[in-house]
C-alpha cells in the first residue's frame, strides 16, 4: 500500500514566483495535515481538512498561503508571491478518523528554498 | 496553548550504550506518541501510549507514558547506529497533535 506521497521532493524557486506543493494522501484516510518544519520552530501545523474541508488554518502564516482539496485524493499547498523566509521543509500528513489516538502518516516532504 | 518540551535537545553517544530521552508538559494529553525522523525523510510513527503508567516495548525501545498523561519518556538499550535520527513525541487533545521540537541523536560506531 503506498504512503503519503508528495511532489515535488525539492523546489527551488526566487523570490515573488508562485509555489505549489502536491499531495496524496493514503487512501481511506478522513483527514490531511500539511507542517512545515525548520530548525528554528520545529514541525508547525499549517491546515488541516477532514473529508475534504478546512477545519483548522489557524497555523497559516499570512494570505500568502493558502491551501485546497478538491478531492478525497489530492491536497495542494500554494504560496504565492513566495519570500525566503518561506524556506522550510513542508509535509503533508494523512489520518484515520484519529479518535483520541491522532496518528498520524507522514509523506517524505518537500523541501522549499527560496532565493 | 499545549506545549511539549524535549530534552535533551542534542544527544551523542557510543553504539552499545543505553539512553534516555524525555518528553514533559505542564499539560494532559489523551494520547502521546513517538516519532522518528531520518534525513530526508518524514517522521515515522513508532508508538502510541493512552493509558497513564503505560509502558511499551519494540524491540530495544522502552516508551513510557507518565502516570499524570503530562509526560513521557524513551529509553533504548544498546543503542546501534540505526537508531541514529530525530526523535519527536506528539501530544493527543483538544487543540489536535502538538509536537515537540525533538531530540537529536547520534548513534556513533
Amino acid at each position: 500500500d503506498a504512503g503519503v506521497i508528495q511532489s515535488p521532493r525539492h523546489e527551488v524557486t526566487e523570490m515573488g514566483q508562485e509555489v505549489t506543493l502536491r499531495c496524496k494522501p493514503i487512501s481511506g484516510h478522513d483527514y490531511l495535515f500539511w507542517y512545515r518544519q525548520t530548525m528554528m520552530r520545529g514541525l508547525e501545523l499549517l491546515i488541516y481538512f477532514n473529508n475534504n474541508v478546512p477545519i483548522d488554518d489557524s497555523g497559516m502564516p499570512e494570505d500568502r498561503f493558502s491551501a485546497k482539496m478538491p478531492n478525497a485524493s489530492f491536497s495542494t499547498l500554494k504560496i504565492q508571491p513566495s519570500e525566503p523566509r518561506d524556506s522550510a521543509v513542508y509535509f503533508c500528513a494523512s489520518s484515520p478518523s484519529p479518535g483520541l489516538l491522532y496518528e498520524q502518516y507522514f509523506g517524505p516532504g518537500t523541501r522549499l528554498t527560496v532565493t | 496553548t499545549q506545549l511539549l518540551e524535549q530534552s535533551p535537545q542534542f544527544l551523542s553517544i557510543q553504539e552499545g550504550e543505553n539512553l534516555t530521552v524525555y518528553c514533559n508538559s505542564s499539560s494532559v494529553f489523551s494520547s502521546l506518541q513517538w516519532y522518528r525522523q531520518e534525513p530526508g525523510e518524514g517522521p515515522v510513527l513508532l508508538v502510541t501510549v493512552v493509558t497513564g503508567g503505560e509502558v511499551k516495548k519494540l524491540k530495544r525501545l522502552t516508551f513510557q507514558f507518565g502516570d499524570a498523561r503530562k509526560d513521557s519518556s524513551l529509553h533504548i538499550t544498546a543503542a546501534q547506529t540505526g537508531d541514529t535520527g530525530l526523535y519527536l513525541c506528539a501530544g493527543g487533545g483538544a487543540d489536535g497533535l502538538t509536537f515537540g521540537k525533538g531530540t537529536h541523536l547520534i548513534i556513533q560506531p
